[in-house]
């Protein structure tokens, strides 16, 4: 059973930079799929945010690209993503996910809080 | 890129059938059978019920099924049951090669 943890800072200060790193375990990122972030304001829907390949090949929501950066460490098994400039609106539970861009994504971590807040 | 429209609620009793719609563009829905179903009971992460507009993955019941006409895809579940309830969302590849979530659909089960 594939299994991704999400870890990082649960509070982070407006206009610095959000860090999330997702374990992967019981798979092999290198093996190949895709991997992405996906958030969810509270009480809201959710949202894509990124998405790699295990080759390092990225895709981006377009209204969020200019901050943010996913990349993958094969040799950690874990992939991470980084969101600068945060405001309040970035506040979330962010969730990494297993996935392709065809078939949608099969296996999630349980998510994190993140709170924008000084 | 702009969300899938969703409708805000649905509603059925037990045993009876309900439909969610989830209407996009010739962008993303319309020109690719890469649409998926997600339910997320409250509190939890969202599940894959259906891949690539029809596919069911290993585990989910059959009672759920999807289709797709035009830029509109549905997801029909049958013989509603308590534990159905929840938020569903659609989500589609598109044109850009991004990915696409609708706004989400709120299940109650009467």
């Amino acid at each position: 059973q594939v299994q991704l943890q999400e870890s990082g800072p649960g509070l982070v200060k407006p206009s610095e930079t959000l860090s999330l790193t997702c374990a992967v375990s019981s798979y092999s990122i290198s093996s190949g799929y895709y991997w992405g972030w996906v958030r969810q304001p509270p009480g809201k829907g959710l949202e894509w945010i990124a998405t790699i390949y295990h080759t390092g090949n990225t895709y981006y929501n377009p209204s969020l690209r200019s901050r943010v950066t996913i990349s993958v460490d094969t040799s950690e098994n874990q992939f991470s993503l980084k969101l600068s400039s945060v405001t309040a609106a970035d506040t979330a539970v962010y969730y990494c996910a297993r996935g392709t861009m065809i078939r949608g994504f099969d296996y999630w971590g349980q998510g994190t809080l993140v709170t924008v807040s000084s | 890129q702009s969300a899938l429209t969703q409708p805000p609620s649905v509603s059925g009793s037990p045993g009876q059938s309900v439909t969610i719609s989830c209407t996009g563009t010739s962008s993303d829905v319309g020109n690719y059978n890469r649409v998926s179903w997600y339910q997320q009971p409250p509190g939890t992460a969202p599940k894959l019920m259906i891949s690539e507009v029809s596919n069911r993955p290993s585990g989910v019941p059959d009672r759920f099924s999807g289709s797709k006409s035009g830029n509109t895809a549905s997801l029909t579940i049958s013989g509603l049951q308590a534990e159905d309830e929840g938020d569903y969302y659609c989500s589609s590849y598109t044109s850009s090669s991004t990915v696409v979530f609708g706004g989400g659909t709120k299940l109650t089960v009467l």
